[in-house]
């Protein structure tokens, strides 16, 4: 069965730490999609990176950076020199058709990280 | 430009009682999913809308139900409502019809309790 597991509940760290949101996937398919997405205390999931299941290149966006590993199954997400504005919860999702040319999101329990001052 | 946006912002109801949440895309939007998520846990997928036909359902009794409007707003109803239909339900929108590789905007969000 598909699953995504973010075996971190809750991290801390102090301002300017890196940190670095474990995720690791089951899936069947060949072809699927990636997610992360932060949610905020105000509610809103805020979508921060898809990737497919073919693109194994990492990727880097300011503070932010990504490592995808098929082998292992896990797309992993580091945040660099932490910020308080980082505080949220932060959820890995697949995405993947079913058989029936529908398609179906699961998404994790997410991690909530604090960052303090 | 508007976000997605829902409502209401906040419900409660009783056990066995029918609800209704709606939500309007981002101007332009075609694709609307609806995502259930309890407190402490990721959102789970309800259904997604295409175009008005249903092009996605997860995991949910047949107590929940969906539409979506000419103007691609839609409507998440739950009948029989149960205790354990407590939860933030989050609307999201897409450009397009393209999937699970679709970028969504969320709403905020209405919170259902049911007592």
């Amino acid at each position: 069965a598909q699953k995504v597991t973010q075996a971190q509940t809750e991290i801390s760290v102090v301002e300017k730490e890196d940190v670095t949101l474990d995720c690791v996937y089951e899936t069947r398919d060949t072809t699927y999609y990636l997610f992360w997405y932060k949610q905020p205390p105000s509610g809103e999931l805020v979508f921060l990176i898809r990737r497919n299941s073919f693109d194994e290149q990492n990727e880097i966006s300011g503070r932010y950076s990504w490592n995808f590993q098929k082998s292992t199954s896990s797309f992993n997400f580091t945040i660099t020199a932490s910020q308080v504005v980082d505080s949220a919860v932060y959820f890995c999702a697949l995405s993947e058709f079913t058989t029936s040319g529908t398609y179906k999101y699961i998404f994790g329990t997410g991690t909530r990280l604090k960052v303090l001052a | 430009d508007a976000g997605v946006t829902q409502s209401p912002t906040h419900l409660i109801k009783t056990r066995g009682q029918h609800v209704t949440l709606r939500c309007s895309p981002i101007s332009g939007h075609k694709s609307v999913s609806w995502y259930q998520q309890v407190l402490g846990q990721g959102p789970q997928f309800i259904f997604q809308y295409y175009e008005k036909e249903e092009r996605g359902r997860g995991n949910f009794p047949d107590r929940f139900s969906a539409r979506q409007f000419p103007n691609y707003s839609s409507e998440l109803n739950v009948n029989a409502l149960l205790l354990g239909d407590s939860a933030l339900y989050l609307c999201a929108s897409s450009p397009t019809s393209g999937g699970p590789i679709d970028e969504q905007f969320f709403g905020p969000g209405t919170r259902l309790t049911v007592l």
